[in-house]
């Protein structure tokens, strides 16, 4: 069974871009979230997608968002990318109920220049 | 707000042997999970191990086991004959029991641990 996969791994942006990033999860797995990783703030919860909608976010402005598709594979967007936003973006799914394990995919590096 | 913290950044261990690393979380709520994840050089989170709260009974997987007082709201991982492919940053995690949209995880900061031959 493949593993959740993220693209692409690495993306270089200037200030002002905006970027996407993508996440296929698991085969069957209906919920997708994203984290963003950075050496000053650690791991922080973006959002979470679950059936196409939108089921729980962070705190993160607007810039950031997101969408799922219907076979669940899921994008990642940040608009007028500013230095902070720097960081390793992580997806992970799992199945969607509460005791089900998150499984999470190797990252996309995205560096802000 | 639930946080999580792991006071030790850094950790090293003689091959073969034993070490703990530490964790703490503070929550208001009586039903959840508490993990340990694994991210080597890869950058892959990888679940190590999982506790439910409602679970007296500690959990444990191969090597790996845990020590979790919930009173004391500590939760401990044991890794037991270290060998060279556990060094890695472990970060503790904590999620909500409540049933929906609540697939949110809180880490903490992270232990680096290294393994030495």
């Amino acid at each position: 069974k493949a593993g959740v996969t993220q693209t692409p791994r690495y993306l270089i942006k200037t200030r002002g871009q905006q970027v996407t990033l993508s996440c296929s999860p698991i085969s069957g797995h209906r919920s997708v979230s994203w984290y963003q990783q950075t050496p000053g703030q650690g791991l922080q919860f973006l959002f979470e997608y679950f059936s196409e909608t939108q089921r729980n976010k962070g705190n993160f402005p607007g810039r950031f968002s997101g969408r799922q598709f219907s076979n669940s594979r899921s994008e990642m967007n940040v608009s007028t990318l500013e230095l902070g936003d720097s960081a390793l973006y992580l997806c992970a799914s799992s199945l969607g109920t509460v005791n089900e394990k998150l499984f999470f995919g190797s990252g996309t590096q995205l560096s802000v220049l | 707000a639930q946080t999580v913290t792991q006071s030790q950044p850094e950790m090293s261990v003689q091959e073969a042997e034993t070490v703990t690393l530490s964790c703490t979380y503070d929550t208001s709520e009586s039903d959840y999970y508490l993990f340990w994840y694994k991210q080597p050089p890869s950058r892959q989170m990888i679940l190590v191990i999982r506790q439910e709260a409602y679970k007296q009974q500690n959990a444990t997987e191969n090597r790996f086991s845990v020590n979790f007082q919930k009173a004391a709201k500590s939760f401990s991982l044991k890794i037991s004959d270290s060998q060279l492919g556990d060094a890695a940053m472990y970060f503790c995690a904590y999620r909500s029991g409540k049933n929906f949209g609540n697939e949110k995880l809180t880490f903490g900061t992270g232990t680096r641990l290294t393994i030495i031959p």
